[in-house]
This record gives C-alpha cells, sequence and structure tokens, in this order.
C-alpha cells in the first residue's frame, strides 16, 4: 500500500496539456525530492524527472515536474500517442526509511 | 551506455530456491548502488532494497527484509536477489536499476534493467 497517492488514470487528446498529481506527506514528498518514471508495460521503466523538475538528457522539455509543500505534479504538454504508459512518482520516506513510489498513473491519448 | 541487463524468465514451485541476477556495464560498478523492484501482476513499483557492490553493504526496504537477499560479484559486474523458499505471492516482474544521487535520501533509479518475470505456481 503506497503512501504516495496518484490518480489512477488521466486521459487527453493528441496536442493536449495534462497533468498527474502525487500527494504524500512530511515524510516524503515535504522533506525529500520527487522523481517520475515512465513505464511501457513489458519494457523497463524509464526516468523522466529527477529532484523534482530536472530532466535527464534526451527527454523531451514537454515533460516538466513541479513540487510544493506535500505535493508534486508532472505535466506533459504536446501530448504524443507514444505518452501512453503508466507513470509513477517516486520520493525517499523517512518515516518508512524506504524509497517509496507512487500508486502509479495510466495515461491514454 | 550505461546498461543493466538481467537474466531470463523462471517458473518455479513453492518452496523452491531462486537466485535471479542483473549484470551492469558501461559504468564504474563498484562505485553506485544497484537496487531491485518488484511489480505484482497488475499493480504498482515497490522498492525491495539495494547494494554497494563496492563493500557488499545491502540496505532493505522494511517489507522486504529477512524475506530476500541481495548480493553482488565485482568480478562479473553482477547483483543478485535470491529467496531461500518462494511463495505464490513472490509471483512478479522483478527490476533492477541503478540508483543515481549523491545526497543519502535524494537519488533516483536510472536506468533500469528489462525486468524478470517470476512465476511460483504448483
Amino acid at each position: 500500500q503506497s503512501v504516495l497517492t496518484q490518480p489512477p488514470s488521466v486521459s487527453g487528446t493528441p496536442g493536449q496539456r495534462i497533468t498527474i498529481s502525487c500527494s504524500g506527506s512530511g515524510s516524503n514528498i515535504g522533506d525529500n525530492t520527487v522523481h517520475w518514471y515512465q513505464h511501457h508495460p513489458g519494457t523497463a521503466p524509464k526516468l523522466l524527472i529527477y529532484n523534482n523538475d530536472q530532466r535527464p538528457s534526451g527527454i523531451p522539455d514537454r515533460f516538466s515536474g513541479s513540487k510544493s509543500g506535500t505535493s508534486a505534479s508532472l505535466a506533459i504538454s504536446g501530448l504524443q500517442s507514444e505518452d501512453e504508459a503508466d507513470y509513477y512518482c517516486a520520493a525517499w520516506d523517512d518515516g518508512l526509511n524506504a524509497h517509496v513510489f507512487g500508486t502509479g498513473t495510466k495515461v491514454t491519448v | 551506455e550505461v546498461q543493466l541487463v538481467q537474466s531470463g524468465p523462471e517458473v518455479k514451485k513453492p518452496g523452491d530456491s531462486l537466485k535471479i541476477s542483473c549484470k551492469a556495464s558501461g559504468y564504474s560498478f563498484t562505485n553506485n548502488w544497484i537496487g531491485w523492484v518488484r511489480q505484482m501482476p497488475g499493480k504498482g513499483l515497490e522498492w525491495m532494497g539495494y547494494i554497494y557492490p563496492g563493500d557488499s553493504e545491502a540496505r532493505y526496504s522494511p517489507s522486504f527484509a529477512g524475506q530476500i537477499s541481495i548480493s553482488a560479484d565485482t568480478s562479473i559486474n553482477t547483483v543478485y536477489l535470491q529467496w531461500r523458499s518462494l511463495k505464490a505471492s513472490d509471483t512478479a516482474t522483478y527490476y533492477c536499476a541503478r540508483r543515481v544521487g549523491a545526497a543519502r535520501h535524494n537519488n533516483w533509479f536510472d536506468p533500469w534493467g528489462q525486468g524478470t518475470l517470476v512465476t511460483v505456481s504448483s
């Protein structure tokens, strides 16, 4: 049972902008940085955003992250068909002494 | 290119032991933590633990401590995830991933292995 809560699904049309929320608490998002992963089922998950809002090289600037208090968000602009995947937020939890992942959000285009 | 390549799918019976592997290449193996993440069928990602191959220090999620063992062989740049006695509930896909980031608690996983499907059934 994850301590980071995400909406189960978000849908959008090609070219649209969508956002995925990630709600946590003071022991995880409140005190530590948030990271986001994209996962196409059957393949290796891929890092999209690290340290709240940093994009690894090769990740398009259509993907952006933000954090405020105990919540974080991932925005995808110019939605494309290949963005259809599962998305997970993640952070360290000081209380659990563990890396925790969000519940996951399925994006449908 | 940094790459993690995992061993192939496994089908086991309850009570069997199992060791799956993750071979790293393209970076300094001994200087980076490597973790394991479980994904049960139809479920999300769960961090299990990680190991620092340089000194074999392993840290486990409280949810998995005592259930699994993580080890490393620096001679072949490979990390292992091991069970002594599998249960049907261990059926899942297991991913290895390199931990990145200097701060103890502000780090992330990149890249990830392709996953190893473990099926435990009588």
